[in-house]
């Protein structure tokens, strides 16, 4: 295990709710990135954090968004959830910005919207 | 815009036999290509490649990259049933520091 955790491990939400997503990262890491895998696909890149500031974003709608904290935990919230927004949602986190070879992931959170 | 191709999708082999997982990438600045393994949910890392031509080698697995043909490969050797599961291939993004995922082979190793 890495040491990464997220909650819940799954829910159930219906068309037009709201989501708050919840990471916490390994101990001293302070760069978190959430993904967004589908069924069938690949993690999807939504955005990064790195020392409580957005640092990158992928190509999802302003509805995503995201926070994190000064203990480098980390929350996705997403507005107005729409069926196409079932998957499971990654956070990794790293020690550093650039090491993309350390990024550890957690568990997920299975989210489905009925 | 970065992109990763994976193939095949989907793989079924029996025990003992040894598989060969493809992975294709188009990319702005190229840094490396990472391997990862998913069982339930968490990718798990396995191999970090950056130049060409090294093979990296954990157990029974390897891999091994072209950077001129733009490509990577990974082997698993006498094959069980613990690897079953879903292998990903990724590149780190251009500019900030996370990953550009193919869609992933799901390998389904029966006994």
């Amino acid at each position: 295990e890495t040491g990464v955790t997220q909650s819940p491990t799954h829910l159930i939400k219906t068309r037009g709710q709201q989501v708050t997503l919840r990471c916490s990262s390994q101990s001293g890491h302070n760069t978190v990135s959430w993904y967004q895998q589908a069924l069938g696909q690949g993690p999807q890149f939504i955005f990064q954090y790195y020392r409580e500031e957005e640092n990158g974003r992928g190509n999802f709608p302003p509805r995503f968004s995201g926070l994190q904290f000064p203990n480098y935990s980390s929350e996705l919230n997403v507005n107005a959830l729409e069926l196409d927004d079932s998957a499971l949602y990654l956070c990794a986190s790293s020690l550093e910005q650039t090491r993309t070879d350390t990024q550890y992931f957690g568990p997920g959170t299975r989210l489905t919207v009925l | 815009e970065d992109k990763v191709v994976q193939s095949p999708l989907s793989l079924v082999v029996h025990e003992g036999d040894t598989v060969t997982l493809n992975c294709s990438y188009e990319v702005t600045n190229f840094r490396s290509l990472l391997w990862y393994k998913q069982e339930k949910k968490a990718p798990t890392f396995l191999f970090m490649l950056t130049s060409s031509g090294i093979e990296k080698k954990s157990g029974r697995l390897s891999s091994i990259l072209d950077k001129k043909e733009l490509f990577s490969i990974l082997n698993i050797t006498a094959t069980q049933t613990g690897d079953s599961a879903i292998y990903l291939c990724a590149v780190p993004n251009s500019g900030y520091s996370t990953l550009t995922f193919g869609k992933g082979t799901m390998l389904l190793v029966s006994p």
